[in-house]
């Protein structure tokens, strides 16, 4: 049973370059969150979605970022243009429902270094 | 404003004792908390919950304490293992507030030491 799939794993860019990170939800969640960790700021929900709809984007920082659920099986958080203060690690999480009760399952993640 | 707090950010311990990882929030409404564990290079998994109605909830070797009226919560780690070494997230969330998910604290990092 798979489990949250990110892609790459990995990436390595020089600031000013657009950065696309990918996630595979837990077939059958209908709730998606893109989480960002740092040192300084711990665990940041930058944005979620619910049935591939975006409910809330006010954790993601700037214009800069944006995030897209096509259908149930995939999302997007795009960087562009990236700057070396977007380096971290970015989480993405799926669950049956938006919170409450329900427990989120994460990604490995993506660690992102912008030189 | 932080709604969950975790004001150690690391912590050490002599394998085979207690560990215990505290956590504070500030919004009254959160009526369900978690903690979820994080080792390198994986994403945070979740290892123990309680919801207000209780004020203690255990799992072999991990119980959670949860005071409402003081707006802490603590995991205790009886005995500590080496595998417990770890970064360790409180978060909470207001079930009945919607479309309201889980907020998350800054993490404590937990060296045991053998």
């Amino acid at each position: 049973d798979a489990g949250v799939i990110q892609s790459p794993r990995h990436e390595v860019t020089e600031m000013g370059q657009e950065v696309t990170l990918r996630c595979k939800p837990i077939s059958g969640h209908n709730s998606l969150f893109w989480y960002r960790q740092t040192m300084m700021r711990g665990l940041e929900l930058l944005i979620y979605f619910n049935n591939n709809v975006p409910i809330d984007d006010s954790g993601m920082p700037e214009d800069r970022f944006s995030a897209k659920m096509p259908n149930a099986s995939f999302s997007t958080l795009k960087i562009q243009p990236s700057e070396p203060r977007d380096s971290a690690v970015y989480f993405c999480a799926s669950s049956l429902g938006q919170g409450g009760y329900n427990e989120q399952f994460f990604g490995p993640g993506t660690r992102l270094t912008v030189l | 404003d932080q709604q969950v707090k975790q004001n150690s950010p690391s912590l050490s311990v002599q394998e085979g004792r207690i560990s215990i990882l505290n956590c504070d929030y500030t919004n009254s409404m959160f009526d369900y908390f978690l903690w979820y564990k994080k080792y390198p290079a994986e994403g945070p998994t979740f290892l123990i919950s309680i919801s207000s109605i209780k004020d203690k909830n255990e799992d072999g070797r991990f119980t959670v304490f949860l005071n409402k009226s003081a707006k802490h919560l603590s995991l205790h780690i009886v005995p500590s293992q080496p595998g417990d070494s770890a970064v360790y997230f409180c978060a909470a969330s207001d079930p009945w507030a919607g479309n309201t998910p889980l907020v998350f604290g800054k993490g404590t990092r937990l060296s045991v030491i053998a």
